[in-house]
């Protein structure tokens, strides 16, 4: 399964609200997660169930979507966003990664 | 609370053979599939494979079977990945990782292991 994520990156201010997509290229149902990656660093998973945020993840965060198109969506950004965003569908093995939103602040 | 702890930097000549670890604390090891991610320098994340640790079932994506071995000591909380010989485009930071429940999510990582081959 080939997940397309877009923007490949973008630029956004302080304050703002931010979507990034994920399309697959099959139905995945609401099998796929989301992960915050910052430079150095391991990911960080954000999403799971398309739409269930993980313990601990700031509300600002959320995610939607069914079948094969998703968002991430991103309300009143802050400069610890500063990050790459992927999607990963949990459907059909292999657990295939978008290849990933570079959000610039 | 979780931790994976992989193993340090690795820098190695083409051909060689190579195991990275990853030992995990804070919950049952055997209970939870865990899996590798390969990241290539300035690119996005590869999915490996996992393994369930409790009897060593092994899922691998078809484009690292046959290059790399999963494998898992319970006595130890310990995950591994190997190499029988590394090619120069093996080069790249590999990261374990935790399935989360209810969904097969990654919800815990490790540091990632650097892995460097070059002549």
């Amino acid at each position: 399964i080939q997940l397309t994520q877009s923007p490949s990156s973008l630029s956004a201010s302080v304050g703002d609200r931010v979507t990034i997509t994920c399309r697959a290229s099959q139905d995945i149902s609401g099998y796929l997660a989301w992960y915050q990656q910052k430079r150095g660093k391991a990911p960080k998973v954000l999403i799971y169930k398309a739409s269930t945020l993980q313990s601990g993840v700031p509300s600002r965060f959320s995610g939607s979507g069914f079948g094969t198109d998703f968002t991430l969506t991103i309300r009143s950004l802050q400069p610890e966003d500063l990050a790459t965003y992927f999607c990963q569908q949990l459907h059909n093995y292999p657990h295939t990664f978008g290849q990933g939103t570079k959000l610039e602040i | 609370e979780v931790q994976l702890v992989q193993s340090g930097a690795e820098v190695k000549k083409p051909g060689e053979s190579l195991r990275i670890s990853c030992e995990a604390s804070g919950y049952i090891f055997t209970t939870y599939w865990i899996g590798w991610v390969r990241q290539m320098p300035g690119k996005g994340l590869e999915w490996m494979g996992i393994i369930y640790p409790d009897d060593s079932d092994t899922i691998y994506n078809p484009s690292f079977q046959g290059q790399v071995t999963i494998s898992a000591d319970k006595s130890l909380n310990t995950a591994y990945l190997q190499w029988s010989s590394l090619k120069a485009s093996d080069s790249a930071v590999y990261y374990c990782a935790k399935h989360g429940i209810p969904a097969a999510h990654f919800d815990s990582w490790g540091q990632g292991t650097l892995v460097t081959v070059s002549s």
